[in-house]
């Protein structure tokens, strides 16, 4: 079965340190990966995603993941966080075995202190 | 285009009654998803559609949900006899084929 982990749910940062928010995946085949940011009472915000080419790539807002096959995971990043990151993220995957449907995480919610 | 649309925006209902919501998807997107999500968890898939086709539905749902889309087009989700268990946030999106999914606001849905 396809499935998504994000071993953390919540992620505390100081403003202007580098954050990184975890997330392994269990597919089958070629993994379509996706990360997305949630902020009260609003849908999901696509951030960026991984199809093929390089494992590092870059999205919205100044956030990056790192695609790493060995490990199953795809883990977000940004250099140096702002207050206004404070937000819930979901990492997500495509299923591309049988139906074409997302499995999200279960949420980490990222909190950073000025 | 401005993306996906739901609407209502949030719905009150009492307990025992039927609601509709509805969804516009980006246009030029085929593959259309509504999804649930309550508070402080990931969304839960229910189903979703390619073009009118309706081609996946949860095992979460029971047979009280039902959903359209005619014509490939707009999609709606209905609750027939709504229960408190169903208060939650109803997201939509749409999506082309192998690209990410662009989520419309939600509907919020409180069964009193």
């Amino acid at each position: 079965a396809q499935s998504v982990a994000q071993p953390e749910d919540q992620v505390n940062v100081a403003e202007g340190n580098p954050l990184t928010v975890k997330c392994t995946y269990s597919v089958s085949g070629n993994p379509y990966l996706f990360w997305y940011v949630q902020y009260p009472n609003r849908g999901l915000q696509f951030l960026l995603k991984y199809i093929t080419g390089d494992n590092l790539v870059k999205g919205s807002y100044g956030f990056e993941a790192e695609f790493n096959k060995s490990q199953t995971s795809f883990h977000l990043k940004k250099p140096s966080a702002l207050v206004s990151d404070s937000a819930l993220y979901f990492c997500a995957v495509l299923s591309t075995s049988g139906t074409y449907k997302y499995i999200f995480g279960t949420g980490t919610r990222l909190k950073v202190l000025a | 285009d401005t993306g996906v649309s739901q609407n209502p925006r949030h719905k009150i209902t009492k307990r025992g009654q039927n609601v509709t919501f509805r969804c516009d998807p980006i246009s030029e997107h085929n593959r259309l998803y509504w999804y649930r999500q309550t508070l402080g968890q990931g969304p839960e898939f229910l189903t979703y559609f390619q073009n009118e086709a309706q081609l996946e539905k949860s095992r979460l749902l029971s047979d009280r949900f039902s959903a359209e889309r005619p014509k490939g087009s707009f999609s709606t989700l209905e609750i027939q006899r709504t229960e408190q268990g169903d208060s939650a946030m109803y997201l939509c999106a749409s999506s082309s084929l192998g690209a990410e999914a662009f989520f419309g606001q939600g509907t919020r849905l409180t069964v009193v």
